[in-house]
């Protein structure tokens, strides 16, 4: 039933580790993002997708590379974690044009020790 | 570019107070205005919308307005609970979209 859902919610890995954070909307949409949420609770987005088409990469370091197989799925991979990766990862969707309300998935919380 | 400013916390009240969290924001054309409410260990959670100017969003008690002469979507509530104990988000959309957040307001209602 849930709308957006992303796996896992919760992440403990060593420095240097590769891993992966699921995401899955069943909502329909055509938009999708990844957004960092950091100990202060600050957002920044980090990948935006729209029908498996890669619109907007910010500035982040290119150990994260977000994949979407299909406009229902966006994976997030990361290289090589250091420790200022550990924040909470939320992925989101959306439908068409602005203005339309966007979604989040519970998140996923990382830690990298 | 487009942006959104909100009021800096922690906001701390007690039960049954008034609450306002303002919210400014910086757009080029005619924005969507949000607010969206994360509650601890949770993700974040439409809490009301507006699409134009002057429309009122409202949603559990909580309304916002449409300002565009004073670029503005303040957050108020007349009476809140310890249930409303929450970060809660201004963002704005453009046509382009893209979603801008504000940095977030921490509200604490105690007993």
């Amino acid at each position: 039933d849930t709308a957006v859902s992303q796996t896992p919610k919760y992440l403990v890995t060593q420095m240097g580790n590769d891993k992966s954070i699921k995401c899955e909307q069943n909502l329909g949409h055509d938009t999708m993002y990844w957004y960092k949420q950091d100990s202060k609770k600050f957002l920044k987005i980090m990948f935006s997708y729209n029908n498996k088409e890669l619109i907007i990469n910010e500035t982040v370091p290119n150990r994260f590379s977000p994949k979407s197989p299909d406009k229902a799925h966006l994976n997030l991979h990361i290289n090589s974690l250091e420790l200022g990766d550990s924040a909470v990862y939320f992925c989101a969707s959306s439908q068409g044009p602005a203005g339309n309300t966007i979604y989040f998935g519970e998140g996923s919380w990382l830690t990298v020790v | 570019g487009d942006s959104v400013t909100q009021m800096e916390g922690p906001v701390t009240l007690s039960e049954e107070a008034f609450l306002t969290i303002n919210c400014t924001y910086t757009a080029t054309g005619y924005p969507s205005l949000f607010w969206y409410v994360q509650y601890p260990g949770e993700g974040l959670q439409l809490l009301l919308k507006a699409t134009k100017a002057d429309d009122k969003g409202s949603n559990k008690g909580f309304e916002a307005t449409y300002r565009k002469e004073t670029t503005s979507f303040h957050l108020e509530k007349g009476s809140v609970q310890v249930s409303d104990s929450a970060v809660y988000f201004c963002a704005l959309s453009d046509r382009g979209n893209q979603f801008y957040f504000g940095t977030g307001t921490s509200l604490t209602v105690i007993p």
